[in-house]
């Protein structure tokens, strides 16, 4: 079965770039989005397709995917943006999530 | 705008079946537009998708729960359903329904519902 490589933490001075991977086979042939989930709420969508924002999401949030690597980019982070990240692909038929990211925003 | 809302029972008791209702306000299910998803996850854990079912009624399963799942849809009340059998401790979960958008976002859960949290427990 296909798999979703996440690191477990990322931090992130206020204000600065903050980069999250999504590593996997050849990701960059699939289709990978990426969810926001805060504590106690339900994930929300916030790159689909690589690198496109739903309606409601800050420019801020960006996306890209080649090789073996997707990366969600968040500049100028704020303190809102602190929340678990996760990153979903299809394979088969099937949904695939990655394990999760905790970015933290110091 | 579409909203959608879990509901059933808090608590199951293990080798029991888990069933689970989610309500889809705001639009119709039988649109076409979209597949309509179920995706749990454990306390502390990360996201496992468990299945998504079409308005006409063809369903897919995450393999790996494939012999326990049943997912069906109700399009007279606008409501799709999961029924997980055979239910052990390793099933607690918070259990989301999702909408998934097949065409213009490939497959993004683009809305969720709030989450119910569903214990396995004597």
């Amino acid at each position: 079965s296909y798999e979703l490589t996440q690191p477990l933490s990322v931090s992130v001075a206020l204000g600065q770039t903050a980069r999250i991977t999504c590593g996997g086979n050849n990701i960059g042939s699939k289709n990978v989005h990426w969810y926001q989930q805060k504590p106690g709420q339900a994930p929300v969508l916030v790159i689909y397709r690589d690198s496109n924002r739903p309606s409601g999401i800050p420019e801020r949030f960006s996306g890209s995917n080649s090789g073996n690597t997707a990366t969600l980019t968040i500049s100028r982070a704020q303190a809102g943006d602190e929340a678990d990240y996760y990153c979903q692909v299809w394979d088969s038929s099937t949904a695939v999530f990655g394990g999760g990211t905790k970015l933290t925003v110091l | 705008q579409v909203q959608l809302q879990e509901s059933g029972p808090g608590l199951v008791k293990p080798s029991q079946t888990l069933s689970l209702t989610c309500t889809v306000s705001g639009g119709s299910i039988s649109s076409g537009d979209y597949y309509w998803s179920w995706i749990r996850q454990p306390p502390g854990k990360g996201l496992e998708w468990i299945g998504y079912i079409y308005y006409s009624g063809s369903t897919y399963y995450n393999p790996s729960l494939k012999s326990r799942v049943t997912i069906s849809v109700d399009t007279s009340k606008n409501q799709f359903s999961l029924k997980l059998s055979s239910v052990t401790a390793a099933d607690t979960a918070v259990y989301y329904c999702a909408r998934v958008v097949p065409a213009a976002m490939v497959g993004a859960f683009d809305i969720w519902g709030q989450g119910t949290m569903v214990t396995v427990s004597s």
